[in-house]
């Protein structure tokens, strides 16, 4: 399988911080990788796909960069509404992985 | 409006099955992959396993080969996810996702998107003696 790694595990903020967080691939994924925001109590939310593409609803603050095994997802001005767990995906292999997330904490 | 909508909560004994029901409400099921990702208590997302319902084809993690089985009703637009011999660490929220594209036949394999547009609201499942 491939293993997804991301870094850092938690993180705190400030509202209106820039903010980025990474996820390596233990094998090259092309730009097979996708982001997802999760809350608690809430289902997991698609917020970029294919390493770059912004999903469709998702505000332009959110961005991703990268392909083959290092990624990155860029907030580019935190809200209040965007504390949460963030979770990098690869779709390259049929046997999907998730890394084992992010948590974006107030400062 | 395509909404996925699972059934409710379950409190299972070690040793016993629980099956949870996914189903799509408002739009097209069978050219869709069905995927189940589970989260444990203070863990991370996992996937368990998904199904092209059109085709039944289905694909499970290597950690539950053995123990799960997702299957589709077309006739019903609901795909279910059955675990077996439940232990206390398979306590967890368990999700159903769609796949942002339908399934891409061209090249006479099926390949999923394998990315989840759409969730279910989760099921609880708490497994305890």
């Amino acid at each position: 399988d491939i293993q997804m790694t991301q870094s850092p595990s938690s993180l705190s903020a400030s509202v209106g911080d820039r903010v980025t967080m990474t996820c390596r691939a233990s094998q090259s994924i092309s730009n097979y990788l996708n982001w997802y925001q999760h809350k608690p109590g809430k289902a997991p939310k698609l917020l970029i796909y294919a390493a770059s593409s912004l999903q469709s609803g998702v505000p332009s603050r959110f961005s991703g960069s990268g392909s083959g095994t290092d990624f990155t997802l860029t907030i580019s001005s935190l809200q209040p509404e965007d504390f949460a767990t963030y979770y990098c995906q690869q779709s390259y292999k049929t046997l999907i992985t998730f890394g084992q997330g992010t948590r974006l904490e107030i400062k | 409006q395509v909404q996925l909508v699972q059934s409710g909560p379950e409190v299972k004994k070690p040793g016993s099955s629980v099956k949870v029901s996914c189903k799509t409400s408002g739009g097209t099921f069978g050219r869709y992959t069905l995927t189940w990702v589970r989260q444990a208590p203070g863990q991370g997302l996992e996937w368990v396993g998904k199904i092209i319902p059109i085709i039944a084809t289905t694909n499970y993690a290597q950690r539950f080969q053995g123990r799960v089985t997702i299957t589709a009703d077309n006739s019903t637009n609901t795909a279910y996810m059955e675990l077996s011999s439940l232990r206390s660490e398979d306590t967890a929220i368990y999700y159903c996702a769609r796949d942002r594209e339908i399934i891409d036949c061209s090249g006479g394999t099926c390949y999923s998107d394998d990315v989840f547009s759409m969730w279910g609201q989760g099921t609880m499942v708490t497994v305890s003696s």
